[in-house]
């Protein structure tokens, strides 16, 4: 199984640019995550969806945008990148906690971004 | 609001020994689940543990284990006989049910350093 896959993993952005950063999973989860993680920080919650057609925001949802219009995938997307944004992304799944079981997020390995 | 409190940003434990690794937590809803995270200096999340708050023993995971204390809203992590391969960032996790199930908070971290 591949689990959660991210791409890319780096990218160096100009000040104004616009990119997607593209999250997908095959564990079938109904429930997927953005986060973004400064350095020497612990992980802040940008959107999350807990199915296709469903997102709501984080902590941190300002200058991003997502979508869900499948349960694979799930992205990302930053119009007029500024150096705020610099950081590591992180998109994780988890299993709908009321289908029983740990709710385990499942992580993906991190897009590393930088914006000049 | 859901909180997470890590208050060591720095630990050292000698190699064979167990540590202790403190997180705190608010919130105002029932139903809960706790987390730990291992983070190594290559980026990945890999998750150790899981503590749901109507579970009534401690979880336990190998060398990991759960210290729950309930009315103290704390969740400690310990890390029985450390080896030097746990060395990383530990994080603490919240996700809460209901209504507001999907929204997970982390804490800032603790940096463990095993010493030989």
């Amino acid at each position: 199984n591949a689990g959660v896959t991210q791409t890319p993993k780096f990218r160096i952005l100009k000040i104004g640019q616009s990119m997607t950063l593209q999250c997908t999973q095959d564990m079938n989860h109904n429930y997927m995550y953005w986060y973004r993680q400064d350095p020497g920080m612990g992980l802040k919650l940008i959107y999350y969806s807990v199915g296709a057609g469903i997102t709501d925001k984080g902590e941190v949802p300002n200058g991003y945008n997502v979508s869900r219009s499948t349960t694979e995938d799930f992205p990302l997307r930053l119009e007029l990148a500024a150096p705020s944004q610099t950081s590591v992304y992180f998109c994780a799944s988890s299993q709908d906690m009321a289908a029983g079981g740990v709710d385990t997020q499942y992580f993906g390995p991190g897009t590393r971004l930088t914006v000049l | 609001a859901q909180k997470i409190t890590q208050t060591q940003p720095g630990m050292f434990v000698q190699e064979k020994e167990a540590v202790t690794l403190d997180c705190t937590y608010d919130t105002s809803d029932p139903s809960y689940g706790l987390f730990w995270y291992k983070q190594p200096s290559s980026g990945e999340m890999i998750f150790l543990i899981y503590q749901g708050s109507y579970d009534q023993q401690n979880a336990t995971e190998g060398r990991y284990s759960l210290n729950f204390q309930k009315a103290r809203k704390s969740a400690n992590l310990v890390i029985s006989a450390s080896q030097l391969g746990d060395s990383a960032m530990y994080f603490c996790a919240m996700r809460e049910g209901g209504t507001n199930a999907g929204k997970s908070t982390f804490g800032d971290g603790t940096t463990l350093t095993v010493k030989p």
